[in-house]
């Protein structure tokens, strides 16, 4: 199993420019969440979605949008970038149940630059 | 608004010390606790977890300590190595009667571990 996956692995955009960050997981996880990850603050929730077209937002959801088609994939995407978004991005997916209930395996994350 | 609070921000210690990190929450609905490791460059990965059922978990070198009362939860790492430098975040969830919170994890603002050979 890949495990995880994201795309891209750095990214640098201009203020006012969209953008969708990719996630795939191959785990057949119900569960899958993104979050920004900045210095000093954690992991803060962006989206999460407990099923193919099932979505809710996080702690920081402004300025991002997310859709959830199959179980396999969950995209995130920017809609107007702004310096403020400039940060670590990881998508995670999780099982809903059996014994590693509600473990979080995250991506290698992805670095975005806005400038 | 945080909700865990990690502390130290940083840490130093030499091999084969003692590596202790502290987090404190307020919620008492949080029913999951766990601690994940993450190296630069990398993401997060879960290392050890625990239930508000229990005091303590040992899992090789890596233990947790809970205080329900206090509201408490740290993380011990014995005879810390190099190869345990790295970051570490407690984490918490929030128990919901729907099941839907598995993966609804509040995070801790995180440690710099450093162990010098």
């Amino acid at each position: 199993n890949a495990g995880v996956t994201q795309t891209p692995k750095f990214q640098v955009l201009k203020t006012g420019q969209s953008m969708t960050l990719q996630c795939a997981q191959d785990m057949d996880h119900e569960y899958m969440s993104w979050y920004r990850q900045d210095p000093g603050m954690g992991l803060r929730l962006i989206h999460y979605s407990v099923g193919a077209g099932i979505t809710d937002q996080g702690e920081v959801p402004n300025g991002y949008n997310v859709s959830r088609s199959t179980t396999e994939d969950f995209p995130l995407r920017l809609l107007s970038a702004a310096p403020s978004q400039t940060s670590v991005y990881f998508c995670a997916s999780s099982y809903s149940k059996g014994k590693r209930w509600g473990e979080q395996f995250f991506g290698p994350g992805t670095r975005l630059t806005v400038l | 608004q945080q909700q865990v609070k990690q502390s130290p921000q940083s840490l130093i210690v030499q091999k084969g010390g003692i590596s202790i990190i502290n987090c404190a929450y307020e919620n008492t609905a949080f029913d999951y606790f766990p601690w994940y490791q993450q190296f630069p460059g990398k993401g997060p990965a879960l290392l050890i977890a625990i239930r508000p059922d229990v005091s303590e978990k040992k899992e090789g070198r890596f233990t947790i300590s809970f205080n329900k009362s206090a509201k408490q939860f740290s993380l011990h790492i014995m005879d810390s190595q190099p190869g345990d430098s790295a970051t570490y975040f407690c984490a918490a969830r929030v128990a919901d009667a729907g099941g839907t919170s598995y993966g609804k994890l509040t995070f801790g603002q995180g440690t710099i571990l450093t162990v010098h050979p």
